[in-house]
Protein backbone atom coordinates (compact mmCIF):
# COMPACT_ATOMS: atom_id res chain seq x y z
CA UNK A 1 0.00 0.00 0.00
CA UNK A 2 1.65 3.25 -1.03
CA UNK A 3 1.70 6.09 1.96
CA UNK A 4 0.78 9.26 2.29
CA UNK A 5 2.41 11.20 -0.07
CA UNK A 6 3.69 15.54 -0.04
CA UNK A 7 5.74 17.60 -1.91
CA UNK A 8 7.56 19.74 -2.15
CA UNK A 9 9.94 18.05 0.61
CA UNK A 10 11.85 21.35 1.66
CA UNK A 11 11.03 24.80 0.88
CA UNK A 12 12.84 28.26 1.37
CA UNK A 13 10.67 31.55 0.93
CA UNK A 14 11.08 35.61 2.02
CA UNK A 15 9.17 36.06 4.56
CA UNK A 16 5.55 37.93 3.42
CA UNK A 17 5.72 35.49 0.25
CA UNK A 18 3.24 32.53 -0.04
CA UNK A 19 3.81 28.86 -0.11
CA UNK A 20 1.86 25.85 -1.02
CA UNK A 21 1.90 22.30 0.28
CA UNK A 22 0.60 19.26 -1.61
CA UNK A 23 -0.62 15.83 0.01
CA UNK A 24 -2.37 12.76 -1.23
CA UNK A 25 -3.22 10.43 1.49
CA UNK A 26 -3.87 6.90 0.74
CA UNK A 27 -6.32 5.88 -1.64
CA UNK A 28 -9.75 5.48 0.62
CA UNK A 29 -8.84 7.48 3.32
CA UNK A 30 -11.75 9.46 4.29
CA UNK A 31 -10.22 11.70 7.03
CA UNK A 32 -7.19 13.92 6.31
CA UNK A 33 -5.02 16.07 8.43
CA UNK A 34 -2.66 18.83 8.76
CA UNK A 35 -0.13 19.41 11.29
CA UNK A 36 2.63 21.99 12.12
CA UNK A 37 5.33 20.55 14.00
CA UNK A 38 7.90 23.41 15.19
CA UNK A 39 11.28 22.08 15.97
CA UNK A 40 11.63 20.42 19.30
CA UNK A 41 8.06 20.50 19.45
CA UNK A 42 5.12 17.73 19.24
CA UNK A 43 2.98 18.42 16.40
CA UNK A 44 0.08 20.56 16.18
CA UNK A 45 -3.58 20.14 14.66
CA UNK A 46 -4.41 22.79 11.75
CA UNK A 47 -6.74 21.60 9.99
CA UNK A 48 -9.25 18.42 10.15
CA UNK A 49 -10.80 17.12 6.52
CA UNK A 50 -13.62 14.56 6.99
CA UNK A 51 -13.87 13.42 2.86
CA UNK A 52 -13.82 16.68 1.33
CA UNK A 53 -16.11 18.70 3.99
CA UNK A 54 -13.65 20.51 7.40
CA UNK A 55 -14.14 18.76 10.46
CA UNK A 56 -11.79 20.91 12.80
CA UNK A 57 -10.07 24.15 11.82
CA UNK A 58 -9.88 25.75 15.20
CA UNK A 59 -6.02 26.20 15.20
CA UNK A 60 -5.92 27.38 11.72
CA UNK A 61 -4.37 31.05 11.82
CA UNK A 62 -7.13 31.93 9.02
CA UNK A 63 -5.81 35.33 8.76
CA UNK A 64 -2.94 33.74 6.35
CA UNK A 65 -3.39 30.11 5.94
CA UNK A 66 -5.95 27.89 4.01
CA UNK A 67 -6.84 24.57 2.86
CA UNK A 68 -8.74 22.46 1.16
CA UNK A 69 -9.73 18.95 -0.26
CA UNK A 70 -10.61 18.78 -3.46
CA UNK A 71 -13.07 16.01 -4.33
CA UNK A 72 -12.43 14.33 -1.02
CA UNK A 73 -8.82 13.30 -2.00
CA UNK A 74 -6.02 15.31 -2.44
CA UNK A 75 -5.44 18.27 -0.05
CA UNK A 76 -3.54 21.99 -0.24
CA UNK A 77 -2.78 24.13 2.16
CA UNK A 78 -1.56 27.94 1.82
CA UNK A 79 0.07 30.10 3.65
CA UNK A 80 0.02 34.02 2.42
CA UNK A 81 1.98 35.95 3.53
CA UNK A 82 4.67 34.07 5.75
CA UNK A 83 6.17 34.99 8.02
CA UNK A 84 9.11 34.34 10.65
CA UNK A 85 7.59 31.90 13.05
CA UNK A 86 5.81 30.11 10.30
CA UNK A 87 9.60 27.76 9.44
CA UNK A 88 8.06 24.50 10.33
CA UNK A 89 7.54 20.89 9.00
CA UNK A 90 4.34 20.51 7.29
CA UNK A 91 2.92 17.04 8.13
CA UNK A 92 -0.08 15.29 6.41
CA UNK A 93 -2.13 12.56 7.99
CA UNK A 94 -4.35 10.34 6.65
CA UNK A 95 -7.13 7.58 8.76
CA UNK A 96 -10.05 5.67 7.20
CA UNK A 97 -11.86 7.59 10.27
CA UNK A 98 -12.61 3.62 11.76
CA UNK A 99 -8.91 3.30 12.55
CA UNK A 100 -9.27 1.36 15.59
CA UNK A 101 -6.27 -0.52 15.72
CA UNK A 102 -3.88 0.91 13.13
CA UNK A 103 -4.23 4.43 13.97
CA UNK A 104 -3.20 7.59 11.59
CA UNK A 105 -0.18 7.58 8.43
CA UNK A 106 2.03 10.66 8.30
CA UNK A 107 3.40 11.47 5.17
CA UNK A 108 7.45 12.32 5.52
CA UNK A 109 6.12 16.38 5.62
CA UNK A 110 7.12 19.41 4.09
CA UNK A 111 10.28 21.28 6.06
CA UNK A 112 9.54 25.10 5.55
CA UNK A 113 12.11 27.47 6.24
CA UNK A 114 10.93 31.42 6.24
CA UNK A 115 13.82 34.00 5.75
CA UNK B 1 -9.31 15.62 24.54
CA UNK B 2 -7.50 13.44 27.68
CA UNK B 3 -4.06 15.54 28.13
CA UNK B 4 -0.82 13.11 28.50
CA UNK B 5 1.63 13.37 30.93
CA UNK B 6 5.11 11.58 29.75
CA UNK B 7 9.29 12.04 30.48
CA UNK B 8 10.69 14.52 27.98
CA UNK B 9 13.88 12.07 27.36
CA UNK B 10 15.24 8.85 28.59
CA UNK B 11 18.91 7.40 28.36
CA UNK B 12 19.18 3.47 27.69
CA UNK B 13 21.70 0.87 26.32
CA UNK B 14 21.23 -1.37 23.68
CA UNK B 15 19.75 -4.84 24.38
CA UNK B 16 17.63 -3.35 27.21
CA UNK B 17 14.45 -3.46 27.86
CA UNK B 18 12.84 0.28 28.04
CA UNK B 19 9.54 1.05 29.28
CA UNK B 20 7.99 4.26 28.73
CA UNK B 21 5.38 5.67 31.28
CA UNK B 22 2.22 7.76 29.89
CA UNK B 23 -0.08 9.46 32.54
CA UNK B 24 -3.41 10.07 31.19
CA UNK B 25 -5.73 10.97 34.46
CA UNK B 26 -8.92 12.28 32.34
CA UNK B 27 -8.68 9.35 29.82
CA UNK B 28 -12.88 8.53 28.68
CA UNK B 29 -14.66 5.81 28.23
CA UNK B 30 -14.20 5.86 24.79
CA UNK B 31 -10.30 6.46 24.70
CA UNK B 32 -8.07 4.02 22.82
CA UNK B 33 -4.15 4.70 23.82
CA UNK B 34 -2.03 4.90 21.10
CA UNK B 35 1.93 5.42 20.64
CA UNK B 36 3.85 6.84 18.07
CA UNK B 37 7.24 6.91 17.04
CA UNK B 38 9.40 9.83 15.00
CA UNK B 39 12.24 9.75 13.95
CA UNK B 40 14.50 13.12 12.83
CA UNK B 41 13.45 14.16 9.25
CA UNK B 42 9.75 12.27 9.38
CA UNK B 43 6.63 11.58 10.34
CA UNK B 44 5.19 9.77 12.73
CA UNK B 45 5.20 6.13 12.82
CA UNK B 46 2.14 4.21 14.77
CA UNK B 47 3.79 1.61 16.85
CA UNK B 48 0.92 0.29 18.91
CA UNK B 49 -2.91 1.05 20.35
CA UNK B 50 -5.01 -0.56 23.23
CA UNK B 51 -7.73 -0.27 25.41
CA UNK B 52 -7.23 -2.20 28.51
CA UNK B 53 -5.12 -4.75 29.70
CA UNK B 54 -1.96 -5.75 27.52
CA UNK B 55 -1.50 -5.81 24.00
CA UNK B 56 1.84 -6.90 22.23
CA UNK B 57 2.94 -6.85 18.39
CA UNK B 58 6.15 -7.54 16.28
CA UNK B 59 7.39 -4.26 17.80
CA UNK B 60 6.18 -3.44 21.42
CA UNK B 61 4.03 -4.28 23.92
CA UNK B 62 1.53 -2.12 26.22
CA UNK B 63 0.55 -2.37 29.48
CA UNK B 64 -2.83 -0.74 30.71
CA UNK B 65 -4.05 -0.80 34.19
CA UNK B 66 -7.38 -1.78 34.92
CA UNK B 67 -8.24 2.51 36.17
CA UNK B 68 -6.51 3.13 32.64
CA UNK B 69 -5.18 6.54 34.00
CA UNK B 70 -1.57 5.34 32.88
CA UNK B 71 -0.04 3.20 29.94
CA UNK B 72 3.84 1.73 29.95
CA UNK B 73 4.96 1.76 26.16
CA UNK B 74 7.96 -1.43 26.69
CA UNK B 75 10.45 -1.85 23.93
CA UNK B 76 12.33 -4.88 24.39
CA UNK B 77 16.19 -5.82 23.41
CA UNK B 78 16.41 -2.02 21.88
CA UNK B 79 19.31 -1.15 19.28
CA UNK B 80 20.69 2.39 18.65
CA UNK B 81 17.61 2.42 15.64
CA UNK B 82 15.23 2.47 18.04
CA UNK B 83 16.31 6.29 18.99
CA UNK B 84 13.31 8.48 18.37
CA UNK B 85 10.66 10.40 19.99
CA UNK B 86 7.99 8.77 21.36
CA UNK B 87 4.72 9.78 21.75
CA UNK B 88 1.57 8.57 23.86
CA UNK B 89 -1.61 9.89 22.55
CA UNK B 90 -5.28 9.25 24.06
CA UNK B 91 -8.52 9.71 22.15
CA UNK B 92 -11.13 8.36 20.52
CA UNK B 93 -9.59 6.65 17.42
CA UNK B 94 -12.74 4.57 16.22
CA UNK B 95 -14.67 7.98 15.48
CA UNK B 96 -14.93 10.14 11.86
CA UNK B 97 -14.32 13.22 14.35
CA UNK B 98 -11.84 11.85 16.17
CA UNK B 99 -8.52 13.80 16.46
CA UNK B 100 -5.24 12.75 17.45
CA UNK B 101 -3.15 15.87 19.85
CA UNK B 102 0.03 15.40 20.13
CA UNK B 103 2.21 16.42 23.51
CA UNK B 104 6.00 16.71 23.29
CA UNK B 105 6.89 13.42 23.14
CA UNK B 106 9.96 11.77 25.17
CA UNK B 107 13.14 11.26 23.51
CA UNK B 108 14.77 8.29 23.96
CA UNK B 109 18.28 7.85 23.14
CA UNK B 110 20.22 4.59 22.80
CA UNK B 111 23.72 4.21 23.46
CA UNK B 112 26.01 1.14 22.49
Amino acid sequence: EAGVAQSPRYKIIEKRQSVAFWCNPISGHATLYWYQQILGQGPKLLIQFQNNGVVDDSQLPKDRFSAERLKGVDSTLKIQPAKLEDSAVYLCASSTGTGKGYGYTFGSGTRLTVV
Amino acid sequence: LAKTTQPISMDSYEGQEVNITCSHNNIATNDYITWYQQFPSQGPRFIIQGYKTKVTNEVASLFIPADRKSSTLSLPRVSLSDTAVYYCLVGDDDSSASKIIFGSGTRLSIRP
